[in-house]
């Protein structure tokens, strides 16, 4: 079965850090592009990230360049996000997301985890 | 950024009736690289349309998609009970992508 499985959200106290990771299953990983993209409580999706096969592409939503950090080992089958200087709008469930086809960094969404979420809060 | 707007907000509708949902771009979707997915409470989207009119794996036939430039329209042709969900559409072509803010399909 071709499953992603996220893991790493918390409660954090604004300007903390946390490192989300994804774990993928079924498909071979490293044939594949693939993002980050959450939901703020009760709102609507907003794309956070994206990383290319070989991680020589990468792009970030405005809102969290300079402070998060996707990265992928291809040998590990895992996804990361490191997240630094959390603010509490950055409070959402996280999402990793596989690209449909492989090679394409921007591209449609076609295997989603089931979310962690991160709680930004002191 | 090019910025999706979908309309309606909410859509109240009955099953086995057809539904209509419009997402418009405030820029041209670079070569119709635009996707629609389906989120239902608690659970994660799922894609149902990509490349503008291209179904997605397992998708039934009532879902379809069309549209070029800033116009795009998800079409069900006739509502199953399990498609009352809050839908959203998707550009990929220019970075940022972006989402739209999401159509809630409601039963009437």
């Amino acid at each position: 079965e071709v499953q992603l499985v996220e893991s790493g959200g918390g409660l954090v106290k604004p300007g903390g850090s946390l490192r989300l990771s994804c774990a993928a299953s079924g498909f071979t990983f490293s044939s594949y592009s693939m993002n980050w993209v959450r939901q703020a409580p009760g709102k609507g999706l907003e794309w956070v990230s994206s990383i290319s096969i070989s991680s020589s592409y990468i792009y970030y939503a405005d809102s969290v360049k300079g402070r998060f950090t996707i990265s992928r080992d291809n040998a590990k089958i895992s996804l990361y996000l490191q997240m630094n200087s959390l603010r509490a709008d950055d409070t959402a469930v996280y999402y990793c997301a596989r690209s449909v086809y492989g090679d394409y960094v921007n591209d449609a969404l076609d295997i989603w985890g089931q979310g962690t979420m991160v709680t930004v809060s002191s | 950024e090019i910025v999706l707007t979908q309309s309606p907000g909410t859509l109240s509708l009955s099953p086995g009736e057809r539904a209509t949902l419009s997402c418009r771009a405030s820029q041209s979707v670079s070569s119709s690289y635009l996707a629609w997915y389906q989120q239902k409470p608690g659970q994660a989207p799922r894609l149902l349309i990509h490349g503008a009119s291209v179904r997605a794996t397992g998708i039934p036939d009532r879902f379809s998609g069309s549209g070029s430039g800033t116009d795009f329209t998800l079409t069900i042709s006739r509502l199953e009970p399990e498609d009352f969900a809050v839908y959203y559409c998707h550009q990929y072509g220019s970075s940022p992508q972006t989402f739209g803010q999401g159509t809630k399909l409601e039963i009437k």
